[in-house]
């Protein structure tokens, strides 16, 4: 039972232009959507979250956007910078619990 | 400020053996969590510990047990090694305040990587 959602493993895109990241999740219970970032060989670090009582929070180059009636998420990155080339992890909290999607690999392209 | 670090790093074990890790939490958090993260999947919850106790647990069998120690380390224990265990294993540290109802962010160690042959 998935829980989180990430249903695009891998995306490719050019420096400079936007990356936009989806997620989708099922309990309408979670209380705070995450988004976190693993390069090879290191833990995930945490990037921004926003409350399930938001539709919207920035942080610099970050956007995340909530849509609580469709249950879906996104992370807009823009521009995209080559560093930004990495793992990226959709994460749901309820109850004490962080459930994570299965991750997106992001390309950004020179 | 000190990160999350995770020991060993790598580690090689048989089917049926036992196996310990280690984590030692960010200065300052008072809570560690357990994660498994098999190939190609995202990290999973194993579970959560907070004032030495267990609050919180995944989906997994009772051979996976853990401690937190009053200096908020902890070790993730499992018994009975199977092949399916072979993954890596994140422990992530927090900040759990009883007032505080903001997103519980982690931080993360960089994980130890255990193959059961």
């Amino acid at each position: 039972d998935q829980q989180v959602k990430q249903n695009s493993p891998s995306l490719s895109v050019q420096e400079g232009r936007i990356s936009i990241l989806n997620c989708d999740y099922t309990n309408s219970m979670f209380d705070y959507f995450l988004w976190y970032k693993k390069y090879p060989a290191e833990g995930p670090t945490f990037l921004i979250s926003i409350s399930s009582i938001k539709d919207k929070n920035e942080d610099g180059r970050f956007t995340v956007f909530l849509n609580k009636s469709a249950k879906h998420l996104s992370l807009h990155i823009v521009p995209s910078q080559p560093g930004d080339s990495a793992v990226y992890f959709c994460a749901a909290s309820a109850e004490d619990k962080i459930i994570f999607g299965k991750g997106t690999r992001l390309h950004i392209l020179p | 400020e000190t990160g999350v670090t995770q020991s060993p790093t790598h580690l090689i074990k048989t089917r049926g053996q036992q196996v310990t890790l280690r984590c030692s939490s960010q200065s300052g958090h008072n809570t560690v969590s357990w994660y498994q993260q098999a190939l190609g999947q995202g990290p999973q919850f194993i579970f959560q510990y907070y004032r030495e106790e267990e609050n919180g647990r995944g989906n997994f069998p009772p051979r996976f047990s853990g401690l937190q120690f009053p200096n908020y380390s902890s070790e993730l224990n499992v018994n009975a090694l199977e092949l399916d265990d072979s993954a890596l294993y994140l422990c992530a540290s927090s900040l759990e305040a009883d007032d505080y109802l903001g997103a519980n962010v982690l931080t993360f160690g960089a994980g130890s990587r255990l193959t059961v042959l």
